[in-house]
């Protein structure tokens, strides 16, 4: 059973300060990872999709790492604002292209 | 760019309805479309990949009669969700690939609520 779990489940950070959370998958068959923001009452938007192990990518203050053969991924948010207020999800895809989604980390930015 | 809209956005019905669900591409082509459902708390689950000109691929456990999947056209994808019951009250989202590859990003509608009486 494939199974990619998000750590924590949940997490509050006071505006201005960075954080990271993690997205662990199978270390086997890997074909790519992505991850999404959900804001409320919005649709999920896509940030990053990671092919290549040690691949690092960024977009503005947010940014990923990638580890194929430990099965993680870390993702960086520099100096919170309230608007990183959201869920964040990591989706694993496999070599036989079966799509598997964590839960996803809530991060609540305090102002 | 790569705008999906999907609707309704909420529909409550009485239990046996059949109720239909369109996710469209606003602005793309999208031979392959994504059908999602998330229960409270949980993560979104794939309930079937819906290819253009040809029948959905439905995942283990998904009643391919229950939840009817059509996509007709390169930019639209409909669900329907037949004799609807109370357990089948849930949030659906639909999603879109832009070009071909799995490895695609994928553009989500904003969902529609499901509640049955």
């Amino acid at each position: 059973i494939l199974n990619v779990e998000q750590s924590p489940q949940s997490l509050h950070v006071q505006e201005g300060d960075s954080t990271n959370f993690t997205c662990s998958f199978p270390s086997s068959n890997f074909y790519a990872l992505h991850w999404y923001r959900w804001e409320t009452a919005k649709s999920p938007e896509a940030l990053f999709v990671m092919t290549l192990n040690g691949d690092e990518k960024k977009k503005g203050r947010i940014s990923a790492t990638l580890n194929t053969k430990e099965g993680y991924s870390y993702l960086y948010i520099k100096g919170s604002q309230p608007e990183d207020s959201a869920t964040y999800l990591c989706a694993f895809l496999d070599s036989n292209y079966q799509l598997i989604w964590g839960a996803g980390t809530k991060l609540i930015i305090k102002p | 760019g790569a705008v999906v809209s999907q609707h309704p956005s909420w529909v409550i019905c009485k239990s046996g309805t059949s109720v239909k669900i369109e996710c469209r591409s606003l602005d793309f082509q999208a031979t392959t479309m994504f059908w999602y459902r998330q229960f409270p708390k949980q993560s979104l689950m794939l309930m079937a990949t819906s290819n253009e000109g040809s029948k959905a691929t439905y995942e283990q456990g998904v009643e391919k009669d229950k939840f009817l999947i059509n996509h007709a056209s390169l930019t639209l994808s409909t669900l329907t969700v037949t004799s609807a019951h109370p357990e089948d009250s849930s949030f659906y989202i639909c999603s879109a690939i832009r070009g071909r590859g799995h490895r695609q990003p994928q553009h989500f509608g904003d969902g529609t609520r499901l509640s049955i009486l």
